[in-house]
């Protein structure tokens, strides 16, 4: 069966600009979470959704937000893009993480770059 | 506050022998752990997990360890082959409805050398 699909995966941007990522969870699959690698800072949890509510939210400043759609699929936003912002953006998915033992798959991810 | 670590950046094995990659927490409210392989520019891979009611889990060549008292676990590769060769995290959530929220460690890289 198909994985997460995560789309665009690699794009351009300047600083002040805003940009969304698609992500298209595993068929079946009702909780969707996003994470932010950075050479720096590692693999950082932004937030999960589950049945179009946000679930948990990591430590990140509001120009990040997300969405959940009614099939599942999510979309991430950033506003006001800074050049700190630039990385991979990876897109998880399992039928549902409040239950222990639910295996969390990501997809390839989302190369952000802000210049 | 890093509270899942990976105390070695680097590690490496000869083919054949066995890999040990460890990784340490803090935070007691952690019940279900996981590793990932992860190759540059991709995602991760989920390679195997373990529940905290459990000390010990295996699927083939893998076999994750649990030591809650130590708060320390370890993931063992055996025997390692040059296709290992990736960075792996660990990761741990704390359950409830935050077993979506995964707090990984800063990985190590593991090379197998033929």
């Amino acid at each position: 069966k198909a994985g997460v699909t995560q789309t665009p995966r690699y794009l351009i941007k300047t600083r002040g600009q805003q940009v969304t990522l698609s992500c298209s969870p595993i068929s079946g699959h009702r909780s969707v979470s996003w994470y932010q690698q950075t050479p720096g800072q590692g693999l950082q949890f932004l937030f999960e959704y589950f049945s179009e509510t946000q679930r948990n939210k990591g430590n990140f400043p509001g120009r990040f937000s997300g969405r959940q759609f009614s099939n599942s699929r999510s979309e991430m936003n950033v506003s006001t893009l800074e050049l700190g912002d630039s990385a991979l953006y990876l897109c998880a998915s399992s039928l549902d993480a409040g239950a222990r033992g639910n295996t969390i798959y990501f997809g390839e991810g989302s190369w952000l770059t802000v210049v | 506050d890093q509270q899942v670590k990976q105390n070695s950046p680097s590690l490496s094995v000869q083919e054949g022998r066995i890999s040990i990659l460890n990784c340490d927490y803090t935070n007691s409210m952690f019940d279900y752990f996981l590793w990932y392989k992860k190759y540059p520019a991709e995602g991760p891979t989920f390679l195997i997990s373990i529940s905290s009611i459990k000390d010990k889990n295996e699927d083939g060549r893998f076999t994750v360890f649990l030591n809650k008292s130590a708060k320390h676990l370890s993931l063992h590769i055996v025997p390692s082959q040059p296709g290992d060769s990736a960075v792996y995290f660990c990761a741990a959530s704390d359950g409830g409805t935050s077993y979506g929220k995964l707090t990984f460690g800063q990985g190590t890289i593991l090379t197998v050398h033929p």
